[in-house]
């Protein structure tokens, strides 16, 4: 069966440093990939996403990117965190249906 | 573009009563509709989805959904709450572009009081 895993679980951060999220699937191949976050009240919001190696797609302008090194793997990255960047990112991945089957999750805390 | 409303953000209700939480979409075609839960400081757990066909879908843990063309409507429902669900629930809405992009309501709070 497929799992997803996300690390760290948890992150305290500076304004101003660097940040890298890890989002891995086992059990499957070739999967679509999504970074989503979730701010208080304002639901999910789409970062990323990706159908394969090296190809991301952006929704929405910030100061944050995304890589796809592996198949299987999908990393966030900022060189500078903003304040705003605090919340609980979501990694999602896809294949074949239309159905998005998501990680534990990541509470990111920037002060 | 598609866009989600889910109108009530927090909803309480009495353990052992029926619950329906509520879902409009806007999309011009027919979208895929998918509701998830969220318990704290977790990920989203998919409750049931519809793609076509049945208009009623059944879904994990004692969850119904009803999809309802003329009022854009996908209202989540059950008929007996426990203590248990209490927790987020989402709604979203899912276009096939190659890509499937959903998008997601803010969410509805579900608060059980004994």
């Amino acid at each position: 069966s497929q799992t997803i895993h996300q690390w760290p679980a948890t992150l305290v951060q500076p304004v101003g440093s660097p940040l890298s999220l890890e989002c891995t699937v086992e059990g499957t191949s070739n999967p679509n990939l999504y970074w989503y976050r979730q701010a208080a009240g304002r639901g999910l919001q789409l970062l990323f996403y990706s159908v394969g190696i090296g190809q991301i797609s952006s929704e929405v302008p910030q100061n944050l990117s995304a890589s796809r090194p592996q198949d299987r793997q999908f990393i966030l990255s900022s060189k500078k965190l903003l304040l705003s960047d605090s919340g609980f990112y979501l990694c999602a991945w896809r294949t074949g249906g239309e159905t998005q089957y998501f990680g534990p999750g990541t509470r990111l805390l920037v002060l | 573009a598609q866009s989600v409303t889910q109108p009530d953000i927090h909803i309480t209700v009495s353990e052992g009563a029926s619950l329906e939480l509520r879902c409009n979409y806007s999309y011009g075609a027919t979208p895929y509709l998918f509701w998830y839960v969220q318990s704290p400081g977790q990920g989203l757990q998919l409750l049931l989805k519809y793609f076509s066909g049945d208009t009623l879908v059944q879904g994990i843990k004692g969850f119904e959904a009803e999809f309802k063309r003329s009022q854009s409507s996908f209202n989540l429902r059950k008929p007996s709450v426990h203590w248990s669900d209490a927790a987020e629930y989402f709604c979203a809405v899912g276009v096939n572009s190659g890509y499937s992009t959903l998008t997601f309501g803010k969410g509805t709070m579900l608060l059980v009081s004994p």
